[in-house]
């Protein structure tokens, strides 16, 4: 089985705390997404990557970064955590399509509250 | 630009009753369509997709066809059990996204099953 898994499922932060959040899967996925989702937005994409070191912004970047160092791990980091960062993270990966991989395999998410 | 459209929730049934999610898209070209399911406390998974017009997935007792003519890709199951409980994703695959398998998704649906 697909496994993604994330650092934590809950988490609580400060405003103005940098904020690391991680994700490692072991299918050996070149492509790897973060997320976030809010009620009524669905979900909305934050960063992609699609191989060790590169990376693409998403639909809404501000106020986020990405690493990635190593093919099974990408993490997103919140350079300056505000409350209106408070939400769900979800990180997923997936093999290329071209491959015939299709399907995104998510973590369990991260909620994340900023006081 | 791309984008999907899904019947605000939440819906509420009673166990055994029939289930119709609507999900509409609007996109150039034939894009691949899925429908992902959040159960509580979980991340996202594959329930279906289809990737060509008047294809049909189907998984779980759920059915879902894509219609091009009228740019839809309802999601339907004909006896809804208490376990069906979860939030319903609709989602499209960019045309042009080349490999990354970047995804559009719908603001989601709650469905809740009473027993």
């Amino acid at each position: 089985d697909v496994k993604v898994t994330q650092s934590s499922r809950y988490l609580v932060k400060r405003t103005g705390e940098k904020v690391f959040l991680e994700c490692v899967q072991d299918m050996d996925h070149e492509n790897m997404f973060w997320y976030r989702q809010d009620p009524g937005l669905g979900l909305r994409l934050i960063y992609f990557s699609y191989d060790v070191k590169m990376k693409e912004k998403g639909d809404i970047p501000e106020g986020y970064s990405v690493s990635r160092e190593k093919k099974e791990r990408f993490s997103l980091i919140l350079e300056s955590a505000s409350t209106n960062q408070t939400s769900m993270y979800l990180c997923a990966s997936a093999a290329p399509p071209g491959t015939g991989g299709y399907e995104q395999y998510f973590g369990p998410g991260t909620r994340l509250t900023v006081t | 630009g791309d984008s999907v459209t899904q019947m605000e929730g939440p819906v509420t049934l009673s166990e055994e009753a029939f289930l119709t999610i609507n999900c509409t898209y609007t996109a150039t070209g034939y894009p691949s369509l899925f429908w992902y399911v959040q159960y509580p406390g979980e991340g996202l998974q594959l329930l279906l997709k289809a990737t060509k017009a008047d294809d049909k997935g189907s998984n779980k007792g759920f059915e879902a066809t894509y219609r091009k003519e009228t740019t839809s890709f309802h999601l339907e199951k004909g006896s809804v059990q208490v376990s069906d409980s979860a939030v319903y994703f609709c989602a499209l695959r960019r045309i042009g996204s080349g490999n990354t398998g970047k995804l559009i998704f719908g603001q989601g649906t709650t469905l809740q099953v009473k027993p």
